[in-house]
Parts: C-alpha cells; sequence; structure tokens
C-alpha cells in the first residue's frame, strides 16, 4: 500500500542554519504531495504543497519539489528561525486509495537562539 | 466557509470505560472523513476514513470503531477501553480530490487510566 517514510527526528538547528527534511514515498498512483506542520500545542496546517511532478511548493520560506525520479518530497529552507520549531509531517493523497490522506511519522524539529 | 469541530477537547477515561468522540464538518457536502491517532512521541495514524454515510474503512486492526451516521458527522467509538488507547486523537476532512489539503480538527486528548 502506500506510504510515506521521512527522517527521524529530533533535529535541532542553531537560528539562521539551513534545513533538509528527508521525505520519500510509495504510491501505486500519482499522488499529490503535502508537507503539514504542527505547532505546539496546536492542530495540524497546512504548509505547502505540490501536485505533480517536477512542481515546487513554496510557503514562509520554505520550499519542496515533487521528484518523481526519486519519489522524494524533501523539505528546505535555508535560514531557520526560532519560531520554524514545530513538528513536520510529509504527507500523500492518492486517487488510487480512496483518496485518503497518508502521514509520515513526523520530524521534530527545534531552532535555538 | 468551512470548519470542523471536534469535541471533547481533553478525557480522562478508566480502563474498560467505552468512548465516544465527535466531529461534526459545516460548510461542505460529501467530505472524505477521518480518524487518526498521534501517539506521544510518535507521527500519524490513519485509523479509519470514510468516502460517505455508514462507508467505514478500516486501516488497522484495533479496539476501536468508527461510524458516520450523517454526512458530516463522524463518530469514534470503543465498548472497553485499553491503557494503549491513551493518545491524541485527529478527526479530519478533505474534498474527494487529490490535490486538496486535508482540514483538522484541534483534537482530543484521551488518557486512558
Amino acid at each position: 500500500g502506500d506510504s510515506v517514510t521521512q527522517m527521524e527526528g529530533p533535529v535541532t538547528l542553531s537560528e539562521e542554519a539551513f534545513l533538509t527534511i528527508n521525505c520519500t514515498y510509495t504510491a501505486t498512483g500519482y499522488p499529490s504531495l503535502f508537507w503539514y506542520v504542527q505547532y505546539p500545542g496546536e492542530g495540524l496546517q497546512l504548509l505547502l504543497k505540490a501536485t505533480k511532478a517536477d512542481d515546487k511548493g513554496s510557503n514562509k520560506g520554505f520550499e519542496a519539489t515533487y521528484r518523481k525520479e526519486t519519489t522524494s518530497f524533501h523539505l528546505e529552507k535555508g535560514s531557520v528561525q526560532v519560531s520554524d520549531s514545530a513538528v513536520y509531517f510529509c504527507a500523500l493523497s492518492d486517487n488510487t486509495g480512496g483518496f485518503k490522506t497518508i502521514f509520515g511519522a513526523g520530524t521534530r524539529l527545534f531552532v535555538k537562539a | 466557509s468551512q470548519t470542523i469541530h471536534q469535541w471533547p477537547a481533553t478525557l480522562v477515561q478508566p480502563v474498560g470505560s467505552p468512548l465516544s468522540l465527535e466531529c461534526t464538518v459545516e460548510g461542505t457536502s460529501n467530505p472524505n472523513l477521518y480518524w487518526y491517532r498521534q501517539a506521544a512521541g510518535r507521527g500519524l495514524q490513519l485509523l479509519f476514513y470514510s468516502v460517505g454515510i455508514g462507508q467505514i474503512s478500516s486501516e488497522v486492526p484495533q479496539n476501536l470503531s468508527a461510524s458516520r451516521p450523517q454526512d458530516r458527522q463522524f463518530i469514534l467509538s470503543s465498548k472497553k477501553l485499553l491503557l494503549s488507547d491513551s493518545g491524541f486523537y485527529l478527526c479530519a476532512w478533505s474534498t474527494a480530490v487529490t490535490d486538496t489539503e486535508a482540514f483538522f480538527g484541534q483534537g482530543t486528548r484521551l488518557t486512558v487510566v
């Protein structure tokens, strides 16, 4: 079945460091890919998405590119801030799976001042 | 606009007691509905999803069940709670199209004692 694998955390960075959180997926169809973010004490919210190969999603300085050849959707940010500390979830939605959204295990990010 | 309501926000229940968590969506018709569990220190696990009234798919064998008595109502239940049922439960909805995001409720923190 469909699955999403993302790097284990926690990831600890200093402010202004470069961030990469790896995400790879397995899907039988042509999924859409998402990154969600969960700030402390809050629910999940969509950070960015990409719906087809080579699309780049971006929001709040974060970017991820849909790479079909490597089945990856890595999240990057050039300069993290303390306020970026959160749990990040990679996810896919595949129309051959009943339109349900499958999430990775989540990666916790700590950013130190 | 669409909104999702999930209650209660927190719940402490003894082992062996029943459970009923309710989720309702407003402002949309025929949504896909989901129940996820987020165990402490772990990622999101899809428990149930529904594409229509009375249509429930279970993703993992467990002590829980789900029902969808109305188009925009999704209920998570158990007849007898186990300690292992403790966790953070999230209800979500999406439209039946792969390139739209899932929208999450604020979650229910369940502690089984």
